[in-house]
């Protein structure tokens, strides 16, 4: 059964200061995603990430994934207010295909402050 | 483009009735997913619909269903709520399973309190 662990759970940031927030899965997959959910809001997604080795950036944030060590890390650069959120890692089910059935972690709860 | 919308956006109800979600994908969109949010639980995967067919379905009791239609919207019924089903229902679309690069966008949610 696919486990994925998320953290940590809570990060408090200063902005301008540089952080990671790490995501292992536990079975094989080849696809994971990283959304934003915003207090009483949907989730937005932020990066897909299909490869080993596949690297995204978007802004203030760069998404890694090594599929080898089932780790993701989403990486914070020079943290400002509007980032604050919470962030999600979810993994694809499946291996070689989609099967959209993404396991959630549990979620970082990002809090920058000025 | 107009994204995922989804209907009704608060729902209450009491325990032992029944309710049933809707969701309208984004054009084109053929596979729906949902999830129900807890804030014990977290995100749990409920059911996934492609081409009218589920194609998979989570940890969830037989209470749970859902179907899709020939235009890819989709429903999802809980019979006899009991109060741990009051959750944030999400639905997400996307282009379909074997599309390589298949992301999948969320919708507003719904939130059904059962008293």
């Amino acid at each position: 059964e696919l486990k994925v662990e998320q953290n940590p759970l809570f990060l408090s940031m200063q902005e301008g200061k540089n952080y990671t927030i790490y995501c292992n899965y536990s079975t094989t997959s080849d696809r994971l995603y990283w959304y934003r959910q915003d207090p009483g809001k949907s989730l937005e997604s932020l990066f897909v990430l299909l490869s080993n080795g596949a690297v995204k950036q978007e802004g203030r944030l760069m998404a890694s994934l090594d599929t080898k060590a089932r780790l993701s890390t989403l990486h914070i650069t020079a943290a400002v207010h509007d980032l604050s959120a919470t962030y999600f890692c979810a993994v694809d089910e499946g291996y070689g295909g989609a099967t959209n059935k993404l396991i959630f972690g549990t979620g970082t709860l990002l809090a920058v402050q000025p | 483009k107009a994204g995922v919308t989804q209907t009704p956006r608060y729902l209450i109800k009491t325990r032992g009735q029944q309710v049933t979600l809707s969701c309208s994908p984004i054009s084109g969109h053929r596979s729906v997913s949902w999830y129900q949010q807890t804030p014990g639980q977290g995100l749990q995967f409920l059911f996934e619909y492609f081409s009218e067919t589920q194609r998979n379905k989570g940890n969830f009791p037989g209470r749970f269903s859902g179907r899709q239609f020939s235009n890819s919207r989709s429903e999802m019924n809980v019979s006899t709520l009991e109060l741990g089903d009051s959750a944030l229902y999400l639905c997400a679309s996307s282009l379909a399973p074997t599309v390589s690069y298949n992301e999948q966008f969320f919708g507003p949610g719904t939130r059904l309190t059962v008293l």
